[in-house]
C-alpha cells in the first residue's frame, strides 16, 4: 500500500527558506502517468495547491507561488523535496504530499493518496 | 484564474441525502473529483473523474455532473461523513480546488 510521510521543520522565521521532504513507501515513485503534489492548508482557509513534479524533474505549478517554490525529486531515496522561499505569516498551514495523476492532454487529474500533513508555522 | 465555486456550508439530517455543487467555468469539459477531509486526518478522495468512485469508499457516496456544475451526493448520510468537502480540477496545467464546502449532520 503506497504511503507518503512528510518531514521538515515545524517552525520557519520570516524572510527564510521552508523546506519540507516527502518520502514515498509501498511503491515506486517512477511512474510514467504519476506525479508527485505538494499541497498546502492554512489555519481555517482552503486547500491550495503548490505544485507537482514527476520522476523525471518535469513540474507544475502555481502560478500564485510560482517565483518562490522550487520542487525537486530524488528517486534513488524515493522521496521529493518542496523550498519555498522569503516566507511570510501567510504561509503557516499544513503542507501534504499526495500522489499526483496527471497526464499530459489529459482532464483526469487527481491527488491520491496524502500524506498525513505536517503543520509549518511562520513565526520569529 | 479558473475558479471552482462551491456552497459555504449544507445541512442534512442523518440518513438523508446531502448534495454539495461545484461549479466552474466550462467544466463540462474538464473531469472533478472530490476530497473528504475530517479534523486531524488526511484528505481522502471519494470520487475522481466526475463520478468513479475509488476502492474502499462507501457506495453512498456518488458523482454526477450537469453542464458546468458536479454535484457529490451521499445517500443514507451518517455522522460519521460531516466534514469538509472540496472539488478539484485541473485547467491550464494547475490543480484548482473549490473553496470547500462544510457538511453538518444534524
Amino acid at each position: 500500500q503506497l504511503q507518503l510521510r512528510e518531514s521538515g521543520p515545524g517552525l520557519v522565521k520570516p524572510s527564510e527558506t521552508l523546506s519540507l521532504t516527502c518520502t514515498v513507501s509501498g511503491g515506486s515513485i517512477r511512474r510514467d502517468i504519476y506525479y508527485w503534489g505538494w499541497i498546502r492548508q492554512p489555519p481555517g482557509k482552503g486547500l491550495e495547491w503548490i505544485g507537482s513534479i514527476n520522476y523525471s524533474g518535469s513540474t507544475y505549478y502555481n502560478p500564485s507561488l510560482k517565483r518562490r517554490v522550487t520542487i525537486s525529486v530524488d528517486t534513488s531515496k524515493s522521496r521529493f523535496s518542496l523550498k519555498l522561499n522569503s516566507v511570510t505569516a501567510a504561509d503557516t498551514a499544513v503542507y501534504y504530499c499526495a500522489r499526483h495523476y496527471a497526464i499530459v492532454g489529459d482532464y483526469n487529474n487527481w491527488l491520491d493518496p496524502w500524506g498525513q500533513g505536517t503543520l509549518v508555522t511562520v513565526s520569529s | 484564474s479558473y475558479e471552482l465555486t462551491q456552497p459555504t456550508s449544507v445541512s442534512v439530517s442523518p440518513g438523508q441525502t446531502a448534495s454539495i455543487t461545484c461549479s466552474g467555468d466550462k467544466l463540462v469539459n474538464k473531469y472533478v473529483c472530490w476530497y473528504q477531509l475530517r479534523p486531524g486526518q488526511s484528505p481522502l478522495m471519494v470520487i475522481y473523474q466526475d463520478k468513479k468512485r475509488p476502492s474502499g469508499i462507501p457506495e453512498r457516496f456518488s458523482g454526477s455532473t450537469s453542464g458546468n456544475t458536479a454535484t457529490l451526493t451521499i445517500s443514507g448520510t451518517q455522522a460519521l461523513d460531516e466534514a469538509d468537502y472540496y472539488c478539484q480540477a485541473w485547467d491550464s496545467s494547475a490543480v484548482v480546488f473549490g473553496g470547500g464546502t462544510k457538511l453538518t449532520v444534524l
